[in-house]
């Protein structure tokens, strides 16, 4: 069965600091996606993460995927408040159809 | 812009009584999915339609049921509704198959059963 955890659930940081979350999966997977929430709002897609290496970047926001590690990480550059939201990382849980398994989310609270 | 729209952003039922969810993409994608929402235990999947008159349950489809009738919409029941299912119910649609896509969300609908 897959489990998706990320860590830490919970991040308070100051502006201007770097920080990164972390995605980790229990079983073979190539297709893995991030998402942001905004408090009372619903999910937006981040990025979409397809191959073993793979690395996007948008604004102070990069995200990789090492599906040997089975682990994903989305790395936070000279974080500005705006960033403040959650983040959740979902994986695709087989090769048969679209169900994603989504981990239970990074609460991000940039101090200004 | 891919669009998915919920029925109702806030929605406030009584314990035993029927409730309906709507759902409606506009971007003719053949896949659509209830998650429910709750703190600390982020998104879980109640059911997935693959099609029309096509649905397959999730990882905690009891209490609920669906329907899709129309490639655009997707409804999800809940039969009678008990106070734990009090909780954020997402909607989300995207393209079949291994797609270099993502799923796109609804903007939810807080349902609080008392």
């Amino acid at each position: 069965e897959l489990k998706v955890e990320q860590n830490p659930l919970f991040l308070s940081m100051q502006e201007g600091k770097n920080y990164t979350i972390y995605c980790n999966y229990s079983t073979t997977s190539d297709r893995l996606y991030w998402y942001r929430q905004d408090p009372g709002k619903s999910l937006e897609s981040l990025f979409v993460l397809l191959s073993n290496g793979a690395v996007k970047q948008e604004g102070r926001l990069m995200a990789s995927l090492d599906t040997k590690a089975r682990l994903s990480t989305l790395h936070i550059t000279a974080a500005v408040h705006d960033l403040s939201a959650t983040y959740f990382c979902a994986v695709d849980k087989n090769h048969r159809d679209d169900k994603i398994i989504f981990g239970k989310g990074t609460r991000l609270h940039i101090l200004p | 812009d891919v669009k998915v729209t919920q029925s109702s952003r806030y929605l406030v039922k009584r314990t035993g009584e029927k409730v309906f969810l709507e759902c409606v993409q506009d971007m003719d994608h053949e896949n659509m999915f209830w998650y429910r929402q709750d703190p600390g235990l982020g998104l879980r999947l109640i059911y997935f339609s693959y099609d029309v008159k096509m649905k397959e349950k999730g990882d905690i489809p009891e209490g609920y049921s669906v329907s899709r009738e129309k490639k655009e919409r997707f409804s999800l029941i809940l039969e009678s509704a008990s106070t734990n299912q009090t909780s954020m119910y997402l909607c989300a649609s995207c393209l079949r198959g291994r797609l270099t896509d993502t799923q796109y969300f609804g903007p939810g609908t807080r349902l609080t059963v008392l």
